[in-house]
């Protein structure tokens, strides 16, 4: 049984581009949420995706955007990078209607430079 | 959001039981507590869970007392590989199916030392 997937594992990118991070949720789970950890912080709520639909967001602006599929799996994109953005991005998973235990995977290192 | 206070720091001797107690005084009735370990570079990883009173699995419990307003992680025996950064968070539901989120705060850096 596969646990959450993320890729890729590291990125770098220059500032002003654009990138997309992918996850793939656990076998059974249909809730996908995103967060962003900066160095030496806790992870902090971007959005979650449930059903196809973004349901709930953090405080992040419009530059972040997602996507979930009808498999469940779901991308991060992330437009006009700053430098700031570098971080780790961390995906979560859980069975959304009985917002049972929410497993993370091991997240995408993105490096803006 | 549900905001959580917990020490920045621990230390402890390998052998020994830890304890980290965690704040959490606008809890809603419907929230519930959730600890997760994360080592260096990696993600977080579940512990434990639970609403009210005593839950216990094979690495943990967690202590909740009635007002729910605190709760306490006790690690029994640990050993070096449980240094790491422990979080303690209040799982809250949205308005809608699929709507909750969970609200990270600074965490504690456990070290245990030989």
């Amino acid at each position: 049984d596969a646990g959450v997937t993320q890729s890729p594992t590291h990125l770098i990118k220059t500032r002003g581009q654009q990138v997309t991070l992918r996850c793939s949720p656990k076998s059974g789970h249909d809730t996908v949420s995103w967060y962003q950890q900066a160095l030496g912080q806790g992870p902090q709520f971007i959005f979650q995706y449930y059903e196809e639909e973004e349901r709930q967001r953090g405080n992040f602006p419009d530059r972040f955007s997602g996507h979930q599929f009808p498999n469940y799996s779901s991308e991060l994109n992330v437009n006009a990078l700053l430098l700031g953005d570098s971080a780790l991005y961390l995906c979560a998973s859980s069975l959304g209607s009985s917002g049972n235990t929410i497993y993370f995977g091991e997240g995408s290192w993105l490096t803006v430079v | 959001l549900a905001k959580t206070t917990q020490p920045i720091s621990m230390d402890s001797y390998e052998g020994q039981e830890v304890n980290i107690t965690c704040s959490h005084n606008n809890i809603a009735t419907n929230d519930y507590i959730t600890w997760y370990q994360q080592f260096p570079s990696q993600g977080p990883r579940f512990i434990i869970q639970g609403y009210k009173t005593k839950v216990t699995n094979e690495v943990a419990s967690l202590f909740i007392p009635a007002d729910r307003k605190s709760s306490t992680l006790s690690l029994p025996r640990v050993s070096l590989s449980d240094t790491a950064v422990y979080y303690c968070l209040v799982a809250r539901r949205g308005s809608g199916a699929g709507s909750y989120q969970l609200t990270f705060g600074k965490g504690t850096k456990l070290s245990v030392i030989p």
